[in-house]
């Protein structure tokens, strides 16, 4: 149980043009979706907490219009980079909590964005 | 405010040989105390988790962690390494059902 999937796992882009990164949690309802980035041999990075229905809350240094989350069900967060250039490559990854669990996230398998 | 601390980037030892990960916390309220595992290019997989119960949590591949208030640690450990066990280890503290909060990783090298 709680298996949370991404979509694509890899994507090459144009610098300037816009990328969707999928997040679905597949065996559970996720109230809540984690948007992280990590660049190499680093830690996790919070970008961005959404709630199903609501407007996601950016940490602190985040660019809101750079990085569009929608969080329209239980089981799917899609985040949006818009505009990308090459200093946004970098791995993304999703978290998801259940209702019944809520203090544990399970993550998904990342999505690696190189942008040219 | 919450946050962790890992204790050395980088972890070595031989297989068979005791696997010792360090994590040590800040945290205002009892906390949600988390390992997770990663391996290259992949996400993060849950290995265990100490949510006020059981201060000896027991996770998935033979680790477990033991939780300790007086020293605010929570160190991995596991009896016998694996090849298999290579990998960067990430410990992490919630609040609650707040954000976790992570450490900025440990990797774990294993040599035959």
């Amino acid at each position: 149980g709680a298996v949370v999937s991404q979509h694509p796992s890899w994507v090459i882009c144009k610098s300037g043009t816009s990328v969707k990164i999928e997040c679905r949690s597949l065996d559970f309802q996720a109230t809540t979706m984690f948007w992280y980035r990590q660049f190499p041999k680093q830690s996790l990075m919070l970008m961005a907490t959404s709630n199903e229905g609501s407007k996601a809350t950016y940490e602190q240094g985040v660019e809101k219009d750079k990085f569009l989350i929608n969080h329209a069900s239980l089981t799917l967060s899609t985040l949006t980079v818009t505009s990308a250039h090459p200093e946004d490559s970098s791995f993304y990854i999703c978290s998801a909590k259940g209702q019944g669990e809520r203090e544990t996230q399970y993550f998904g398998p990342g999505t690696r964005l190189l942008v040219l | 405010a919450q946050s962790v601390t890992q204790l050395g980037s980088h972890v070595s030892v031989s297989e068979g040989a005791l696997v010792l990960l360090r994590c040590n916390y800040s945290s205002s309220v009892p906390p949600y105390l988390f390992w997770y595992v990663q391996y290259p290019n992949q996400g993060l997989q849950l290995l265990l988790k100490y949510t006020s119960a059981a201060t000896l949590v027991k996770g998935i591949n033979g680790f477990e962690a033991e939780f300790k208030k007086s020293e605010t640690s929570f160190h991995l450990t596991k009896p016998s390494a694996h090849m298999s066990d290579a990998a960067e280890y990430f410990c992490a503290v919630s609040e609650g059902y707040s954000t976790l909060t992570f450490g900025k990783g440990t990797m774990l090298l294993v040599s035959p």
